[in-house]
């Protein structure tokens, strides 16, 4: 089964700092992972989704890493902005099984002016 | 207006009562889904459809069932409702045609439901 991981559970830094967001899963053999963003008493919000043939996906500010092989993703933010602040998930979709997204708990960050 | 709708957004109800959410979507995706979200546990499939006859259980189907009445209207039911199922519920939708298939999924704003 496959179990995803996000360390840590929050982050606070302050406004301009980079921010780097980690997810760790434990199968390698991934269909793709995404990233999302919920802002509190929201739905998710689509971030960026890498293949598993890709390493990088960039979205303006945002860079997503993946190295299947070592089992991570990371989430790069640039120069970041009390606007950032919001909770991070990450999911990985397993080939075997193509509907099912194994979700991290996410890690809620907070971007202080 | 939202690509995928949900109602009710809050519902407080009692044990045992009989409760259903919906979700409506204007993404014209074949693939919808039902996922609860509990606090530090991340989201877990409840139920999942391809299409309108199509039907699965997810992770943690029990306590819960679907209709699916239309390409773009899923619904979930708690046919008799019970604390435990007190969470944030979302309604998600993803494509399927080939070769443009991502797996890239879309969510709703969620319903919260508390059961006393």
């Amino acid at each position: 089964k496959q179990e995803v991981t996000q360390i840590p559970a929050a982050l606070s830094v302050p406004e301009g700092e980079n921010l780097v967001l980690n997810c760790s899963f434990t199968d390698s053999a991934i269909y793709n992972l995404q990233w999302f963003r919920q802002d509190p008493g929201k739905g998710l919000t689509s971030l960026l989704l890498i293949q598993s043939s890709q390493r990088e996906q960039t979205s303006g500010r945002l860079n997503a890493s993946l190295d299947k092989s070592s089992g991570r993703s990371t989430l790069y933010i640039a120069a970041s902005q009390p606007g950032d602040s919001a909770t991070y998930l990450c999911a990985v979709r397993s080939p075997s099984n193509d509907y099912k997204l194994s979700f991290g708990a996410g890690t809620t960050v907070t971007v202080r002016a | 207006d939202a690509d995928v709708t949900q109602t009710p957004r809050n519902r407080i109800t009692k044990t045992g009562k009989r409760i259903m959410l919906e979700c409506s979507q204007t993404k014209g995706h074949d693939r919808m889904y039902w996922y609860r979200q509990d606090p530090g546990l991340g989201l877990r499939l409840i139920y999942y459809s391809f299409d309108v006859k199509d039907i699965n259980k997810g992770e943690i189907s029990d306590g819960y069932s679907v209709s699916r009445q239309a390409q773009a209207k899923f619904s979930l039911s708690l046919e008799s409702a019970i604390p435990n199922q007190t969470a944030l519920y979302f309604c998600a939708t993803s494509e399927s045609t080939l070769p443009h298939y991502t797996g890239e999924l879309f969510f709703g704003e969620g319903s919260r439901l508390t059961v006393l």
